[in-house]
């Protein structure tokens, strides 16, 4: 079984651009996970997905972001109109739905750098 | 308020000694989780050890363990035996059922910096 993969690993753009990155969760985990990362920081949570429903949203998450899950697999978070603040590591989670734990398993991030 | 806090933003360990990485966490949820995540300078976050509140005894996974002191709130991670690919960044993370609304998102400390010295 592959693990979280996340595409692309670096992004590097212009203010004012629009960016869209991908993450495939590890098969069957119906719950995915956005995080944002800025330096010297922990992982702040952004959305979650249950299958291809968005179930929550953190206020972290402006009018220029959106993600979707269209078929419930993999997942894509859009910015538009990137700005400097925007400069983080993108993370994307998966776990199983059922279970106790429910453990998240981390994808190696995008990291992205507004200019 | 801060939810998770871990106070040492860096910590030095000898090779073959064992470290403490402190965290405490802040919840009036009586159902929760606490996990220990790796994070390398690759980035990747590695998932190391769970707790739950419910859980009798102290989780342990190889060399990590996890002192959970419920009383007190603190979930610290003992690391034994060090190595040198065990430097890296260390974080703790609460997740809260909230009444069943939370969808399990994390909530993360700051991080502590571990350096491991041959």
């Amino acid at each position: 079984d592959t693990g979280v993969s996340q595409d692309p690993r670096h992004k590097i753009t212009k203010r004012g651009q629009n960016v869209t990155f991908r993450c495939d969760p590890i098969s069957e985990h119906n719950r995915l996970y956005w995080y944002r990362q800025t330096l010297g920081q922990g992982p702040e949570f952004l959305t979650y997905f249950q299958n291809e429903a968005q179930l929550e949203k953190s206020r972290l998450l402006s009018d220029r972001f959106s993600a979707e899950r269209p078929k419930g697999s993999f997942s894509t978070l859009e910015i538009q109109r990137t700005e400097q603040g925007d400069s983080a590591m993108y993370l994307c989670a998966s776990s199983p739905l059922a279970g106790n734990q429910e453990t998240q398993y981390f994808g190696p991030g995008t990291r992205l750098l507004v200019l | 308020a801060q939810k998770i806090t871990q106070t040492q933003p860096g910590m030095f360990v000898q090779e073959k000694e064992a470290v403490t990485l402190d965290c405490t966490y802040d919840t009036s949820d009586p159902s929760y989780g606490l996990f220990w995540y790796k994070q390398p300078s690759s980035g990747e976050m590695i998932f190391l050890i769970y707790q739950g509140s419910y859980d009798q005894q102290n989780a342990t996974e190889g060399r990590y363990s996890l002192n959970f002191q419920k009383a007190r709130k603190s979930a610290n991670l003992v690391i034994s035996a060090s190595q040198l690919g065990d430097s890296a960044m260390y974080f703790c993370a609460m997740r809260e059922t909230a009444g069943g609304t939370s969808y399990g998102k994390l909530t993360f400390g700051q991080g502590t910096i571990l350096t491991v010295h041959p």
